[in-house]
């Protein structure tokens, strides 16, 4: 079926890093997504990842990807206060649409 | 024009009234979705343009339900007759297929609240 999972809530201290997880169900995926929502607003892309990579790096975010176990995390190095909002794991499925988890929403302690 | 707007940012109606929400995609993009999003959950699906021809529609675009892109750039998603479940954010998303993901961009959506 289609699903995405996550957690639904993330809370972490000011300067470390925070780890958000997601599982996906289509094994076809070419990549997966992950969007960044902040209250009251529309989705933010934050980055991607193709299917034929393990990791990819870009700037504090650091994207993992299992296929074997349908796992995707990111990593978010020295998250800051700017960096509260729900996170949302997503894939396509065929050509058209996209599947969204339920986002995981982040909060930081100072 | 740098990303894709959407018009009203909110909606305020009764029960049984009819609302219609308007979608500007990013100007070269040739796709362009609806989906719809309620509290605390990710965004579902819609339905979806290829330039003015609708290729598909969710089962939860139920015949209240209207989205027209008639000239391939804008499009307006119309509720009939809204009723109280209806109300949830509105968000609309382009991308242009030429590219090897096909990223879809959204806009800042319309929340609507049915009364």
């Amino acid at each position: 079926g289609e699903d995405v999972e996550q957690s639904l809530f993330l809370s972490v201290r000011e300067g470390d890093s925070s780890v958000i997880n997601c599982t996906y169900t289509d094994s076809s995926s070419t990549y997966l997504y992950w969007y960044k929502q902040e209250p009251g607003a529309g989705l933010q892309l934050l980055t991607y990842i193709f299917s034929n990579m393990d990791m990819k790096q870009d700037q504090r975010l650091t994207v993992l990807l299992n296929k074997k176990d349908k796992h995707l995390s990111l990593r978010i190095a020295d998250t800051q206060t700017g960096d509260s909002a729900i996170y949302f794991c997503a894939e396509p499925l065929g050509d058209s649409k996209i599947i969204f988890g339920s986002g995981t929403r982040l909060s930081i302690r100072p | 024009d740098t990303g894709v707007s959407q018009d009203p940012r909110h909606k305020i109606t009764k029960r049984g009234q009819n609302v219609t929400f308007r979608c500007d995609p990013i100007s070269e993009h040739n796709r362009l979705y609806w989906y719809r999003q309620t509290l605390g959950q990710g965004p579902e699906f819609l339905t979806y343009f290829q330039n003015e021809a609708q290729l598909e529609k969710s089962r939860l675009l139920s015949d209240r339900f209207s989205a027209e892109r008639p000239k391939g750039s804008f499009s307006t998603l119309e509720i009939q007759r809204t009723e109280q479940g209806d109300s949830a954010m509105y968000l609309c998303a382009s991308s242009l297929t030429r590219t090897n993901t096909d990223t879809q961009y959204f806009g800042p959506g319309t929340r609507l609240t049915v009364l």
